[in-house]
């Protein structure tokens, strides 16, 4: 089966400018999760969906990020205005609703704010 | 609250020989399940090993093996017989059943396979 896909796979902007990124998970996988790793750290979950609802968005700075997970499939994740501290590498992963539910990761976005 | 510990920021194992990474969590779910996964320098994360809470056999998939112990809240990954490849990050993560399956990550190992 094919894997979960994200794109653009680096992103350079400047800071206050925005930036979307887009995930297209594993065919038949209701749970979508938004990550951010920060050089040197763990992934921090910033958004879970199951099907088009969230399901935890607690560590969303909701302020300038926004998320969506239209018709339960593809999703898109955006930073408006960016800063600095923004960059990193966003991942995308997803994991059936049933069973173990491992996820299974896209390669990420590298995102540079300057 | 759910809390994932790491406390290796980095090890160091000889070719062939094994190596135990540590991993404690904290939960107030009754039914979880901890997962293990790796990040090469390339940046993907790939799931490695997973333990369910109620399972009583530790989990193994091929040269990896979960070493859970409940009671200390513990899940150490062991990797035996280490290869060059196995240098990455290592990741614990936890999944509270009750909780949303919310995924918690900790703040990984790195390890170095010296040959």
């Amino acid at each position: 089966e094919a894997g979960v896909a994200q794109s653009p796979r680096y992103k350079i902007i400047e800071k206050r400018q925005s930036v979307a990124f887009w995930c297209n998970p594993i065919s038949g996988h209701a749970t979508l999760y938004w990550y951010q790793q920060i050089l040197g750290q763990g992934p921090k979950l910033l958004i879970q969906f199951q099907n088009n609802g969230v399901v935890d968005d607690s560590q969303l700075p909701k302020d300038r990020f926004s998320a969506e997970r239209l018709k339960g499939v593809d999703s898109t994740l955006k930073i408006q205005p960016a800063k600095l501290e923004d960059s990193a590498v966003y991942l995308c992963a997803s994991s059936r609703l049933q069973g173990r539910n491992e996820q299974f990761f896209g390669p990420g976005t590298r995102l540079t704010v300057l | 609250a759910q809390k994932i510990t790491q406390t290796q920021p980095g090890m160091f194992v000889q070719e062939k020989e094994a190596v135990t990474l540590d991993c404690t969590y904290d939960t107030s779910d009754q039914s979880y399940g901890l997962f293990w996964y790796k990040q090469p320098s390339s940046g993907e994360m790939i799931f490695l090993i997973y333990q369910g809470s109620y399972d009583e056999q530790n989990a193994t998939e091929g040269r990896y093996s979960l070493n859970f112990q409940k009671a200390r809240k513990s899940a150490n990954l062991v990797i035996s017989a280490s290869q060059l490849g196995d240098s990455a990050m290592y990741f614990c993560a936890m999944r509270g059943l009750n909780t949303g399956n919310q995924f918690y990550f900790g703040t990984g190992t790195s390890l170095t396979v010296i040959p």
